[in-house]
């Protein structure tokens, strides 16, 4: 079983490019989650979808719109990027987003010169 | 702000000793979860407790929960090199879909 697949494992963008992170899982979970990983700052949550059809805002989503296309797919679009938004995203899901353990992709590092 | 703060921030010890480290919350959880993630690498999942429970142990670890006070602990036992990793709390709350992720505290294990 593949799990979670994220698309691409790295990437380089210059400032005001978009770019699309795609997320795959293959276990039929309702839930799906988009983080980003920082030194020092642990995974902060950008936006989740509790099942599909719904997203909802984290902690930081700025910058950032998502589409959970299916049950299985979940994308982050970043519109214009910013250095700022130099990151290893990571890409999760959840049976359920309450109680059960989430399951994570590999990482996707992106840089923005 | 982030909802868990992990402490201590890095942990070194000698292979066999134990590693405690602590994770406090702010805001009232459903579940609590510990994730370990080795470098490079993808969060994987340890061990879940939910609010009504005090303690659990799965193999060499051992996780407690004090909802009074928003904290809660993980003990590793018996550790070994494939410990080294960065350990993460993660909560969510009632009818809340978040699963919100603290700093983590990177353990070293000396051989």
């Amino acid at each position: 079983n593949a799990g979670v697949t994220q698309t691409p494992k790295f990437q380089v963008l210059k400032t005001g490019q978009s770019m699309t992170l795609q997320c795959a899982q293959d276990m039929n979970h309702n839930s799906m989650y988009w983080y980003r990983q920082d030194p020092g700052m642990g995974l902060r949550l950008i936006y989740y979808s509790a099942s599909e059809g719904t997203t909802d805002k984290g902690e930081v989503p700025n910058g950032y719109n998502v589409s959970r296309l299916n049950k299985r797919e979940f994308s982050l679009r970043l519109e214009s990027a910013a250095p700022s938004q130099t990151s290893v995203y990571f890409c999760a899901s959840a049976r359920t987003g309450s109680g059960t353990e989430a399951f994570f992709g590999q990482g996707t590092r992106l840089t923005v010169v | 702000s982030q909802q868990g703060e992990e402490d201590p921030q890095a942990l070194s010890i000698q292979e066999g000793e134990n590693a405690t480290m602590n994770c406090s919350y702010k805001t009232s959880i459903n579940n609590l979860q510990w994730y370990r993630q080795n470098s490079g690498r993808g969060l994987v999942h340890l061990i879940l407790i939910r609010s009504n429970e005090r303690e659990k142990h799965s193999g060499r670890l051992r996780v407690t929960l004090d909802t009074s006070k928003k904290s809660s602990s993980l003990l590793i036992t018996a550790s070994r090199a494939a410990d080294t990793a960065s350990y993460f709390c993660a909560t969510d709350a009632y009818n809340d879909y978040k699963l919100s992720f603290g700093a983590g505290t990177t353990v070293t294990v000396r051989a």
